[in-house]
C-alpha cells in the first residue's frame, strides 16, 4: 500500500523556467511533509518541509504547496537550475515530524542548459 | 549544522559474517533515530526506528535478530547485520530527527553493502 506517490517518475525542464514536482498522500494522519533531493549513492539532503496548518511555504527558491481536501503536495523550482538535477523524494510523517516518514517512489529531474 | 555521519561509507563482506554501521549526529542530540534500505532504483524503506536508551522498534518484516540496532547514546546507533547474505546488500540511511515538535529528519551519506 504505497502511502505517498510520485506519479512522475521523470521530468525535464529548461534551465530558468519553473519546475514542478508533485506528490499525493492517501493517510489522513499524516500532517508534516517534506520534500528530499538524493544523488546517488548518497544520502537525501532536506530540502523545505510544510506542517498541515500551512497551505504554503517558501525558501529561496523552493516553494512547497499543500492541498490538504485533495491529499496533494506540489515542490516549486524557480528558476531552475542544472545543479537541480537530481531524484527528489517527498515524505510524510504524522505527529509534526517526530514520527518515522514514509516516502515517495521518487521524481528524477533533469534541468536541461 | 545537523549534520549526520555514517561508517563506513561502504563496505564488502563474505556471506556469513556480521558488519557493524554507525550512524552519529555530529552537532546535535538525536533522541531518535531511523535506519532505512534503499535497493536500485527504488524509494527508501524505514527499517526500524532507534530509540536511546530502549530497544529498537522494527517495521513488519524485518527480522530484529538479523539486523541488530543499538543506540548506546544520544549521538550514535550502531545497525549490525549479522550473518549477512548476498540479498542483504544495499545501500543502508541512516537518519535523525533535529530537535522536538516540528523536526526535520536529517541523513546520513548512506553505507554502500555489498556481501559476497
Amino acid at each position: 500500500d504505497q502511502q505517498v506517490k510520485q506519479n512522475s517518475p521523470s521530468l525535464s525542464v529548461q534551465e530558468g523556467r519553473i519546475s514542478i514536482l508533485n506528490c499525493d498522500y492517501t493517510n489522513s494522519m499524516f500532517d508534516y511533509f517534506l520534500w528530499y533531493k538524493k544523488y546517488p549513492a548518497e544520502g537525501p539532503t532536506f530540502l523545505i518541509s510544510i506542517s498541515s496548518i500551512k497551505d504554503k511555504n517558501e525558501d529561496g527558491r523552493f516553494t512547497v504547496f499543500l492541498n490538504k481536501s485533495a491529499k496533494h503536495l506540489s515542490l516549486h523550482i524557480v528558476p531552475s537550475q542544472p545543479g537541480d538535477s537530481a531524484v527528489y523524494f517527498c515524505a510524510a510523517s504524522a505527529n509534526f515530524g517526530n514520527e518515522k516518514l514514509t516516502f515517495g517512489t521518487g521524481t528524477r529531474l533533469t534541468i536541461i542548459p | 549544522g545537523a549534520v549526520v555521519s555514517q561508517h563506513p561509507s561502504w563496505v564488502i563482506c563474505k556471506s556469513g559474517t556480521s558488519v557493524k554501521i554507525e550512524c552519529r549526529s555530529l552537532d546535535f542530540q538525536a533522541t531518535t533515530m531511523f535506519w532505512y534500505r534503499q535497493f536500485p532504483k527504488q524509494s527508501l524503506m524505514l527499517m526500524a526506528t532507534s530509540n536511546e536508551g530502549s530497544k529498537a522498534t522494527y517495521e513488519q518484516g524485518v527480522e530484529k535478530d538479523k539486523f541488530l540496532i543499538n543506540h548506546a547514546s544520544l549521538t550514535l546507533s550502531t545497525l549490525t547485520v549479522t550473518s549477512a547474505h548476498p540479498e542483504d546488500s544495499s545501500f543502508y540511511i541512516c537518519s535523525a530527527i533535529l530537535g522536538t515538535g516540528v523536526g526535520e529528519q536529517y541523513f546520513g551519506p548512506g553505507t554502500r553493502l555489498t556481501v559476497t
